[in-house]
C-alpha cells in the first residue's frame, strides 16, 4: 500500500470549511483514496472514499489532484463534534486482504467555538 | 440497534487469565474483523474472516484465538493473558470482498478496553 503523509494537526473555527491535505505521492493506478476519522473513545468511522474524480457525501467532500499524488478532505461547516484523528489511508479495493486498513498516525482536528 | 455490538466495553483481569470479547454484526456483511489499538495510539489489524473463514491473521500470538460461529459473530479469545495485551480492542465488518468498492468500507464497533493487571 502506497505510504501517507499527514499534518500531525490542524485548528479550524466552528461553521467555517477544514481542509485536511494527504500526500500519496506512491500511490499506484488501482488505490483508493480512503479517510477515516476517530472521535475520541469511540471506533474509527468510514467517512469517504475515491479513485480519481472528485466525490462528495453527507459528511464531506474528497477533492483528488490529477496526478492523483494528492487528496483533501474538506468538512464544509466544521462543528465541535467534527473534533477527532482524521486518517487518509490509500489501499487497492480488492484483493486477498481487504479490510486490511494501515492506520498511520493521521491528522488531530480540533475544532473550536 | 448498533450496527457493530461489543462486549464487554471494559474488562480488567490479572496477568495469566483468559478472557473473551465477543462481537456481533446485523449489517449482513460477510466479512469482519479485529483491530487492536495500544496505548500510542496505533491502530492495526489482527484478524479478518469471510463467511467463517479465516482470511487474514496478521502474526498475532497463539494466545490470541478468533471464533466465528457464524458470519455474524467473531468472537476473540485470549489465553495467558499478558501486561502488553491491555489495549482498545475493535471489531469491524465490511461486506464481501466480491464487492470491490466497498470492501474497505468498514464499519467499526465502539471497543473493548482491555487492562490487564
Amino acid at each position: 500500500d502506497a505510504k501517507t503523509t499527514q499534518p500531525t494537526s490542524m485548528d479550524c473555527a466552528e461553521g467555517r470549511a477544514a481542509n485536511l491535505p494527504c500526500n500519496h505521492s506512491t500511490i499506484s493506478g488501482n488505490e483508493y483514496v480512503y479517510w477515516y476519522r476517530q472521535i475520541h473513545s469511540q471506533g474509527p468511522q468510514y467517512i469517504i472514499h475515491g479513485l480519481k474524480n472528485n466525490e462528495t457525501n453527507e459528511m464531506a467532500s474528497l477533492i483528488i489532484t490529477e496526478d492523483r499524488k494528492s487528496s483533501t478532505l474538506i468538512l464544509p461547516h466544521a462543528t465541535l463534534r467534527d473534533t477527532a484523528v482524521y486518517y487518509c489511508i490509500v489501499r487497492v479495493a480488492g484483493g486477498t486482504s481487504y479490510g486490511k486498513l494501515t492506520f498511520g498516525q493521521g491528522t488531530i482536528l480540533t475544532v473550536h467555538p | 440497534d448498533t450496527a457493530v455490538s461489543q462486549t464487554p466495553k471494559y474488562l480488567v483481569t490479572q496477568m495469566g487469565n483468559d478472557k473473551s470479547i465477543k462481537c456481533e454484526q446485523n449489517l449482513g456483511h460477510d466479512t469482519m474483523y479485529w483491530y487492536k489499538q495500544d496505548s500510542k495510539k496505533f491502530l492495526k489489524i489482527m484478524f479478518s474472516y469471510n463467511n467463517k473463514e479465516l482470511i487474514i491473521n496478521e502474526t498475532v500470538p497463539n494466545r490470541f484465538s478468533p471464533k466465528s460461529p457464524d458470519k455474524a459473530h467473531l468472537n476473540l479469545h485470549i489465553n495467558s493473558l499478558e501486561l502488553g495485551d491491555s489495549a482498545v480492542y475493535f471489531c469491524a465488518s465490511s461486506p464481501t470482498g466480491l464487492a470491490l468498492l466497498g470492501a474497505n468500507v468498514l464499519t467499526f464497533g465502539a471497543g473493548s478496553r482491555l487492562t490487564v493487571l
